[in-house]
């Protein structure tokens, strides 16, 4: 079992509807991160946290709003999505996000939530 | 943007064999790290190398890196049914201040028993 919790585990939405996606994390980690993974392709990055404030956004569309309420909890939240964006979407955690200088812990991620956009 | 790329891009062997699996990437990096991946789950870390390291063991895992090729190998010895996964590295650049990893396309192997 993995130490990072995301939940719900499937979700179905509609084109219109407003859903969010949360992620836990209790390892005292202060990086957190989202990660769209489409099929047979590898995980990319959309958002990351640090020190509950945004730090990366790669050019991630406006109907994906990420919030990090605190530093154990990271949601995303969605509207508007079109049928391209379901994916597995994964959250991540690691100690920090490090610097050249500094050793870079691993990240620790959920088991995802896979989301299906009709 | 993808830095690394596994090669191959499928691998089936018998369980028992040892599996090899390769990842070169383009930029100078900090740490290369290899992550294993179960269908429909999230990825697990498996090791991590330092681009100062040359080769690192853990268990069955043995990875090493060669910084002047810009590549890497992870060996997984005597392997098992339970090894069936998909495998990517994920290389952390220099230059980006913020931990950003990049994955490669990953290797999907299947061991069979």
């Amino acid at each position: 079992d993995t130490e990072v919790t995301q939940t719900p585990k499937h979700l179905v939405m509609g084109m219109t509807n407003k859903k969010s996606l949360k992620c836990e994390q209790h390892m005292g980690h202060r990086a957190m991160y989202w990660y769209k993974q489409k099929a047979k392709k590898p995980p990319e990055l959309m958002f990351v946290y640090s020190y509950e404030k945004l730090s990366i956004n790669e050019s991630v569309p406006s109907r994906f709003s990420p919030e990090c309420p605190n530093s154990s909890l990271l949601n995303l939240h969605l509207h508007a999505l079109q049928p391209e964006d379901s994916a597995l979407y994964l959250c991540a955690s690691s100690q920090d996000t490090g610097s050249d200088r500094v050793y870079n812990s691993p990240l620790h991620f959920g088991n995802g939530t896979r989301l299906t956009v009709t | 943007s993808q830095q690394g790329e596994e090669d191959p891009q499928a691998l089936s062997i018998q369980e028992g064999e040892n599996a090899t699996m390769n990842c070169s990437y383009k930029t100078s990096i900090n740490n290369l790290q290899w992550y294993r991946q179960n269908s429909g789950r999230g990825l697990v870390h498996l090791i991590l190398i330092r681009s100062n390291e040359r080769e690192k063991h853990s268990g069955r895992l043995r990875v090493t890196l060669d910084t002047s090729k810009k590549s890497s190998s992870l060996l997984i010895t005597a392997s098992r049914a339970a090894d069936t996964a998909s495998y990517f590295c994920a290389t952390k650049n220099y230059g980006g201040s913020q931990g950003n990893l990049i994955f490669g396309k990953g290797t999907k192997l299947s061991v069979k028993p």
